[in-house]
């Protein structure tokens, strides 16, 4: 089993706010960095997926940036709106022709209007 | 869009009571999943499936077991259900070029 970690656990921010939250991840016999979005009462999303080294992923005010070689990712939202409040899942996955993805336990972001 | 749904969103069983919670995906993708989530313990991978009639363990397999006989549809099978099987159950299917999973909307599983 793979160790994930994720920090902070939870965040409250003010609207407007820009936020950051990290992804720790083993380095070795890593293939992808999966980021995934999940709103209560609802399925979690797939925001972004990255495989390369210095790879820096964007989607509206959401941006991703992952170090293989540190084994890190941050997610940054700029400008955060009380629609981006969710729980934010990272989830690596180990090689080429492994499906298996293994979820970190995710930050918790509240956004106070 | 990729729709996966969940057979109820809401079960209340009996322990010792033999639970069957399905799961339909109408994308075509090859691999299925059964996650567990708990409360400060994330997601959990339970069984995963990568075509018909095959299943993989996944982290917590004991007290489950899951069926595949059709590629749409992934049954996870709780023999003789126990309290601490209550928990949210969430399916995923995903496509083997990308790995990018797809979300039912979860199935909250009370076990009395």
């Amino acid at each position: 089993i793979l160790n994930v970690e994720q920090s902070p656990q939870s965040l409250h921010v003010q609207e407007g706010d820009s936020t950051n939250f990290t992804c720790s991840f083993p380095s070795s016999n890593f293939y992808a960095l999966h980021w995934y979005r999940w709103e209560t009462a609802k399925s979690p999303e797939a925001l972004f997926v990255m495989t390369l080294n210095g790879d820096e992923k964007k989607k509206g005010r959401i941006s991703a940036t992952l170090n293989t070689k540190e084994g890190y990712s941050y997610l940054y939202i700029k400008g955060s709106q009380p629609e981006d409040s969710a729980t934010y899942l990272c989830a690596p996955s180990p090689g080429a022709g492994s499906y298996q993805l293994t979820f970190g336990k995710g930050t918790k972001l509240s956004v106070i209007p | 869009d990729v729709k996966v749904t969940q057979s109820s969103r809401y079960l209340v069983k009996r322990t010792g009571e033999k639970v069957f919670l399905e799961c339909v995906q109408d994308m075509d993708h090859e691999n299925m999943f059964w996650y567990r989530q708990d409360p400060g313990l994330g997601l959990r991978l339970i069984y995963f499936s990568y075509d018909v009639k095959m299943k993989e363990k996944g982290d917590i397999p004991e007290g489950y077991s899951v069926s595949r006989e059709k590629k749409e549809r992934f049954s996870l099978i709780l023999e003789s259900a126990s309290t601490n099987q209550t928990s949210m159950y969430l399916c995923a299917s995903s496509p083997p070029t990308t790995y990018e999973q797809y979300f039912g909307p979860g199935t909250r599983l009370t076990v009395t």
